[in-house]
């Protein structure tokens, strides 16, 4: 059974940096074709798609952000940690990690995550 | 302001069809097979009911299907059941790895 759970903080003030872990079972890093990515939803508003880390330690980001994010895999402990440098207000979201299959579902996500709302907020 | 277009909303009756478009350019949605669809329920994380353009995942009825045509994605939802009131977004391979996301479409069944 394959599941993702996102965990960090939920509340985090101006200019810090965020660092967001997403633990996951049933499926493992090590294996080819498989990645985890990282999207992101504002309240009340569209999904945005953030960075991904592949098996093979390939790791694309979102141009836009690509500056302030950086995505490492723990494969011995199933986990994904984002961080998020200078945050700000408009960085507030539900922060979703989720499962793509690159040789299977390219850039498609089948498994995600619950989420974990994140404020920004001094 | 997101890089695919989709409509704010779209509507049908329990058991009629609905169509859902994403527009894009050639760059994403036109130069690309990597077209995917997600339904979301509020509060829920999205699910993905097609990949692709046209493939879905186990356990996605055959009521769901994709296609595209030039730089417009679709998705077309036929005998619309209550349940499939949701947000539905799609998303592209935008080149120079990179994905996009549509703005969303809310979907209600009237």
């Amino acid at each position: 059974q394959i599941s993702l759970k996102e965990s960090g903080p939920t509340l985090v003030k101006p200019t810090q940096t965020l660092t967001l872990t997403c633990t996951f079972s049933g499926f493992s890093l090590r294996t080819s074709g498989v990645g985890v990515g990282w999207i992101r939803q504002p309240p009340g508003k569209a999904l945005e798609w953030l960075a991904l880390i592949y098996w093979d330690d390939d790791k694309p980001y979102s141009p836009s952000l690509k500056s302030r994010l950086t995505i490492t895999k723990d494969t011995s402990r199933n986990q994904v940690v984002l961080t998020m440098t200078n945050m700000d207000p408009v960085d507030t979201a539900t922060y979703y990690c989720a499962r793509t299959l690159y040789f299977s579902g390219t850039y498609s996500f089948d498994y995600w995550g619950q989420g974990t709302l994140v404020t920004v907020s001094s | 302001q997101s890089a695919l277009t989709q409509p704010p909303s779209a509507s049908g009756s329990p058991g009629q069809s609905v169509t859902i478009s994403c527009t894009g350019t050639s760059s994403d949605v036109g130069g690309s097979k990597y077209v995917s669809w997600y339904h979301q329920h509020p509060g829920k994380a999205p699910k993905l009911m097609i990949y692709e353009v046209n493939k879905r995942p186990s356990g996605v009825p055959d009521r769901f299907s994709g296609s595209k045509s030039g730089n417009t994605a679709s998705l077309t939802v036929s005998g619309l059941q209550a349940e499939d009131e949701a947000d539905y977004y799609c998303s592209s391979y935008g080149g120079s790895n990179n994905v996009v996301f549509g703005g969303g479409t809310k979907l209600t069944v009237l």
